[in-house]
């Protein structure tokens, strides 16, 4: 059964501090989403990993993020330096299916940056 | 690009029924609903697809317009547990056939089911 661990699930850190989120399918695949969410965005692509390479960053806000996919057991999203705004819920997301028909959301990490 | 859903929110009594609108500008291969639960991640109830095949879910249906870019949510006989926010998500064809699953989801449906 496909099974998500997040990251921590909760991260308070200050303005200009490194962050890193991660994200540990239970089962290896080798696609991966993460996901950010805010009152005011919504629910926002960031990034997508297939066969561990990354095939669409166009949501990445900016070069302070970037994401890993070392092996298809773990994935990486790491804010440096981090800025209140990037105060969100941050999921990642693995699908049940070759076709991604549907996609199974981890717990999320919920970062506020003071 | 976002899709847009109507309404923003909503409120029921149990066993009302419910219909929530997603609409695309962007031509879509695929329209994809989840529902999220307060603190809690999105979960998937179903996925439309382009040509009429849809995967479902118990008593929650769906319907993909695809001249329009529009796909309804309908809940009938809404209960509790059907309380949370729907976000539909559009994703565009890939060349294997399936959905790549970069999905570009609406801001969501607050539904709330009283007793």
């Amino acid at each position: 059964d496909a099974g998500v661990i997040q990251s921590p699930r909760h991260e308070v850190t200050e303005m200009g501090q490194e962050v890193t989120l991660r994200c540990k399918p239970i089962s290896g695949h080798n696609s991966l989403f993460w996901y950010r969410q805010t009152m005011m965005r919504g629910l926002e692509l960031l990034i997508y990993f297939n066969n561990n390479v990354p095939i669409d960053d166009s949501g990445m806000p900016e070069d302070r993020f970037s994401a890993k996919m070392p092996n298809a057991s773990f994935s990486t999203l790491k804010i440096q330096p981090s800025e209140p705004r990037d105060s969100a819920v941050y999921f990642c997301a693995i699908p049940r299916d070759y076709l991604i028909y549907e996609q199974y959301f981890g717990p999320g990490t919920r970062l506020t940056v003071t | 690009q976002q899709p847009v859903q109507s309404p923003q929110a909503v409120i029921l009594r149990e066993g009302e029924d419910a219909v929530i609108n997603c609409s695309s500008s962007k031509a879509l291969y695929s329209v994809h609903w989840y529902r999220q639960k307060h603190g809690e991640a999105p979960v998937f109830l179903m996925i439309l697809l382009k040509g009429g095949e849809q995967k479902g879910h118990e008593k929650i249906s769906a319907s993909f317009n695809e001249k329009k870019q529009q796909s309804s949510l309908y809940l009938t006989a809404s209960q509790l547990s059907y309380s949370g926010t729907y976000f539909c998500g559009g994703g565009p064809r890939t060349n294997y056939g399936g959905s790549q699953g970069n999905l570009i989801f609406g801001k969501g449906t607050k539904l709330s089911v009283k007793p």
